[in-house]
């Protein structure tokens, strides 16, 4: 079966440079979320999408920004990297209004900021 | 706000032992609950779920129960293999909302 693909897997910048994360959902989920696991620590909601537009917002910094596109992909755009934004980026698609909506996640893109 | 409280670990089990992570939340209304299970350097997959009171979400040989009178959903295996060895993270979801509270996560070593 499909399941959420994320690019690239595996990204390293340098401080104060700016990343793009990309997410592709499983087909016809049309609802993109995206989450933040630190190391050592538990996923935080970033941000969610929606049918291409903003659904809720969790604590995502200003200096990032995303959007969903009309075939339902989805970018993160990270500017002005900081070391603290090492992480491990999910992104996690779904279906609204299922019995449980439930979150289907991609592997993750680990972001390494020098 | 919501949030789940979550079994500090990490937890070492020999196979074939029982395994018990105790999880509790606090939310507004009727949340659905969730346990993720995520393999060394693997994203984070859904392991089971129960959306409403006295629901018992069952998979691969793991069990929880929506218990919202003390508002828990301990994961339970009666026999652990070396393969279950991962980090397990208890997680809700609001009535009113579409993402999802994460506790802070188990490591579960399970030793041959």
């Amino acid at each position: 079966a499909a399941g959420v693909i994320q690019s690239p897997r595996h990204l390293i910048k340098e401080k104060r440079e700016t990343a793009t994360l990309k997410c592709y959902p499983i087909p016809r989920h049309d609802t993109v979320y995206w989450y933040q696991q630190g190391p050592g620590q538990d996923p935080q909601f970033l941000i969610s999408f929606y049918e291409k537009m903003q659904s809720d917002k969790g604590s995502i910094p200003d200096r990032f920004s995303a959007q969903q596109f009309s075939d339902y992909h989805s970018e993160l755009n990270m500017s002005s990297l900081e070391l603290g934004d090492s992480a491990l980026y999910f992104c996690a698609s779904s279906i609204p209004g299922g019995t449980y909506n439930e979150q289907f996640f991609g592997p993750g893109t680990r972001l390494t900021v020098l | 706000g919501n949030s789940v409280t979550q079994m500090e670990g990490p937890v070492t089990l020999s196979e074939e032992a029982f395994l018990t992570i105790n999880c509790t939340y606090t939310a507004t209304g009727y949340p659905s609950l969730f346990w993720y299970v995520q393999y060394p350097g693997e994203g984070l997959q859904l392991l089971l779920k129960a959306t409403k009171a006295d629901d018992k979400g069952s998979n691969k040989g793991f069990e929880a129960t929506y218990r919202k009178e003390t508002t828990s959903f301990h994961l339970e295996k009666g026999s652990v293999q070396v393969s279950d060895s991962a980090v397990y993270f208890c997680a809700l979801r609001g009535a009113n909302d579409y993402k999802l509270s994460f506790g802070a996560g188990t490591t579960v070593t399970v030793r041959a």
